[in-house]
């Protein structure tokens, strides 16, 4: 297996740009996860789809940060525009299962990240 | 309130002796997960081990292994035999039933290997 994959690994962008981070999650899985990490404030969840469907965006800063999971195998995060605050890594990761926590099915895999600069 | 939290920024040990990662944690939810990640230099984040909170033993993957008290909320992180490799940061994470199958991840530590 691929694992989950990511593109760009590094974006560079100016402020007011239009920035889109692509992934594609391990096959199968059912949920898939946008998290940022900066220093500042660590890792942090953004959103989460179950079956494509968005269940939690309420980590997402505001109306500039949008995604979406148009089939099972893709899903973007797309900022507009985009501010030096931006600046990040965000990963995606992917999981199976859908409730409980008793297996260590519900591992998330993740990916290996976007490097987001915005100058 | 931190659902998570890890008390030591950072850490030197050994190489070959063994060193204990702090993690605590706060929920009401009877059901969860506690999960530990290491992040290398590299920057992808490597799953660890895993503890639910109904497992009767202490979790074990290799030299990684987790003591778990449920009473006090803790699921320490115990690596034996450390490497220089396992300079990294290493984060504790929850997932409760309750919350869906989001992870709330700790603030890290950073652990240094020292040869």
């Amino acid at each position: 297996d691929a694992g989950v994959i990511q593109s760009p690994r590094h974006e560079v962008t100016e402020m007011g740009q239009e920035v889109t981070l692509r992934c594609k999650p391990i096959s199968g899985h059912n949920s898939l996860f946008w998290y940022r990490q900066t220093m500042m404030r660590g890792l942090e969840l953004l959103i989460y789809f179950n079956n494509n469907v968005p269940i939690d965006d309420s980590g997402m800063p505001e109306d500039r940060f949008s995604a979406k999971m148009p089939n099972a195998s893709f899903s973007t995060l797309k900022i507009q525009p985009s501010e030096p605050r931006d600046s990040a890594v965000y990963f995606c990761a992917s999981s199976l299962g859908t409730s409980g926590t008793s297996s260590g099915a519900n591992v998330l895999t993740f990916g290996a990240g976007s490097r987001l600069t915005v100058l | 309130a931190q659902k998570i939290t890890q008390t030591q920024p950072g850490m030197f040990v050994q190489e070959k002796e063994a060193v204990t990662l702090d993690c605590t944690y706060d929920t009401s939810d009877p059901s969860y997960g506690l999960f530990w990640y290491k992040q290398p230099s590299s920057g992808e984040m490597i799953f660890l081990i895993y503890q639910g909170s109904y497992d009767q033993q202490n979790a074990t993957e290799g030299r990684y292994s987790l003591n778990f008290q449920k009473a006090r909320k803790s699921a320490n992180l115990v690596i034996s035999a450390s490497q220089l490799g396992d300079s990294a940061m290493y984060f504790c994470a929850m997932r409760e039933r309750n919350a869906g199958n989001m992870l709330t991840f700790g603030g890290g530590t950073r652990l240094m290997v020292k040869p």
